[in-house]
């Protein structure tokens, strides 16, 4: 069965520091990988999806970058956050032998201070 | 453009009440896929029902039902007996059903089961 890693479970950042936050999927190949952010009492929104090695799609204009360096890893990264960065970043991997459709890692949620 | 709406921001019952969480939505898609999530407080979203848009049978899992009405664009999700370990943040989803397969989520409800 397919299994979304994340890491860290929770980080504090300051204004204007990088981030690197990672994702990688077990048990599957070619997964469709998804990164989603919720806001503090706020639904799930999309953020960048990739179909493939190299291949990034955004969502949303924002200071936010999304790589896929190999097939089972995406990474969302940032050059400096800003405060409205902060929220609960969840890692999601679609693979076609799953009836459901969609595994979430456990998530990450950072706070910009 | 797809697009989720969850009216309902909070709820809160007393244990062993059942409750109705509502889910409208909006495609240009003929098929299409709609999903409900649970989200403790733990912050992982747990799957709970994947639903055909060319399937219209409702579906009973347990104290879990769920009323797919395709002509209003629903896709309601009732809690029967409620327990206080079903607090938690009930989402709604939708997907084509082709494509690049993301998903549309809605703002969440916000479900408390009070002892």
């Amino acid at each position: 069965s397919q299994t979304i890693h994340q890491w860290p479970a929770t980080l504090v950042q300051p204004v204007g520091s990088p981030l690197s936050l990672e994702c990688t999927v077990e048990g599957t190949s070619n997964p469709n990988l998804y990164w989603y952010r919720q806001a503090a009492g706020r639904g799930l929104q999309l953020l960048f999806y990739s179909v493939g090695i190299g291949q990034i799609s955004s969502e949303v204009p924002q200071n936010l970058s999304a790589s896929r360096p190999q097939d089972r890893q995406f990474i969302l990264s940032s050059k400096k956050l800003l405060l409205s960065d902060s929220g609960f970043y969840l890692c999601a991997g679609k693979n076609r032998q799953l009836s459901n459709g969609y595994t979430f890692g456990s998530g990450t949620r950072l706070t910009v201070v | 453009a797809q697009k989720v709406t969850q009216a309902q921001t909070e709820i809160s019952v007393v244990e062993k009440e059942d409750v109705t969480l509502d889910c409208v939505y909006e495609t240009r898609d003929t098929t299409y896929y709609l999903f409900w999530y649970k989200q403790p407080p733990s912050g992982e979203l747990v799957f709970l029902i994947r639903r055909n848009s060319f399937d219209e049978q409702n579906e009973i899992s347990g104290r879990y039902s769920w009323n797919f009405q395709k002509s209003t664009s629903s896709f309601n999700f009732t809690i029967t007996a409620s327990q206080v370990v079903d607090s938690a943040v009930y989402f709604c989803a939708l997907r084509a059903r082709f494509g690049n397969e993301k998903l549309t989520f809605g703002t969440g409800t916000r479900l408390t089961i009070i002892p």
